[in-house]
């Protein structure tokens, strides 16, 4: 079974903070993706990598940075943690086969 | 990009079929229709997919209009197991995740 990781299930930062989130995957998958989830919203994309130190801005990139520097692992970068971050950010990875493996997701609450 | 559009929720009884439609009239001819489903304080999980011909596996059924501007997930039989948000998304190079549908199920 694919399993896909994320290094915390919950995380309290204060504002200004530099926060890393990490997410894991072990199958091997190409492609990985950073979304984060808020109430009446659903899953926004943040950033997304189709390989490694490769890195594409999905519909909400601003105040987030990634980075990719192993295959199976992307990082969600908050470069200053601001009150309106505070969500549950979800990590997710595909093959070529198209079909997306998500993580538990981390709830991260931003004071 | 091509969207979609779901109910905002939907009701069905324990063991009884339930139907989720899914609207998508932008489709192009390359876009994969996926259903996704999220259950409680857990990640989004697939549940099936189709490009043109109607679907079945052992999670549920995907019925795709001929002209694949809507389609519908079919759950046989419902069970409590089953409540979540159900997504219908179309996937070409990346995926974009609506509200999608909260499904109750009542015993």
């Amino acid at each position: 079974d694919v399993k896909v990781t994320q290094s915390s299930r919950y995380l309290v930062k204060r504002t200004g903070e530099k926060v890393f989130l990490e997410c894991v995957q072990d199958m091997d998958h190409e492609n990985m993706f950073w979304y984060r989830q808020d109430p009446g919203l659903g899953l926004r994309l943040i950033y997304f990598s189709y390989d490694v130190k490769m890195k594409e801005k999905g519909d909400i990139p601003e105040g987030y940075s990634v980075s990719r520097e192993k295959k199976e692992r992307f990082s969600l970068i908050l470069e200053s943690a601001s009150t309106n971050q505070t969500s549950m950010y979800l990590c997710a990875s595909s093959s070529s086969e198209e079909t997306q493996y998500f993580g538990p997701g981390t709830r991260l609450l931003v004071l | 990009d091509a969207k979609t559009t779901q109910p905002n929720s939907m009701e069905s009884n324990e063991e009884e079929p339930v139907h989720l439609p899914c609207n998508h009239s932008t489709i192009s001819g390359t876009d994969y229709i996926h259903w996704y489903r999220q259950l409680p304080s857990q990640g989004p999980e697939y549940v099936i997919h189709g490009l043109t011909s109607n679907v079945n596996n052992r999670m549920a059924s995907l019925a795709i209009a001929e002209d694949r501007k809507s389609s519908t997930l079919i759950l046989h039989r419902a069970t409590l197991r089953d409540a979540a948000v159900y997504y219908c998304i179309l996937h070409n190079n990346d995926m974009r995740f609506g509200a999608g549908t909260r499904l109750t199920v009542k015993p």
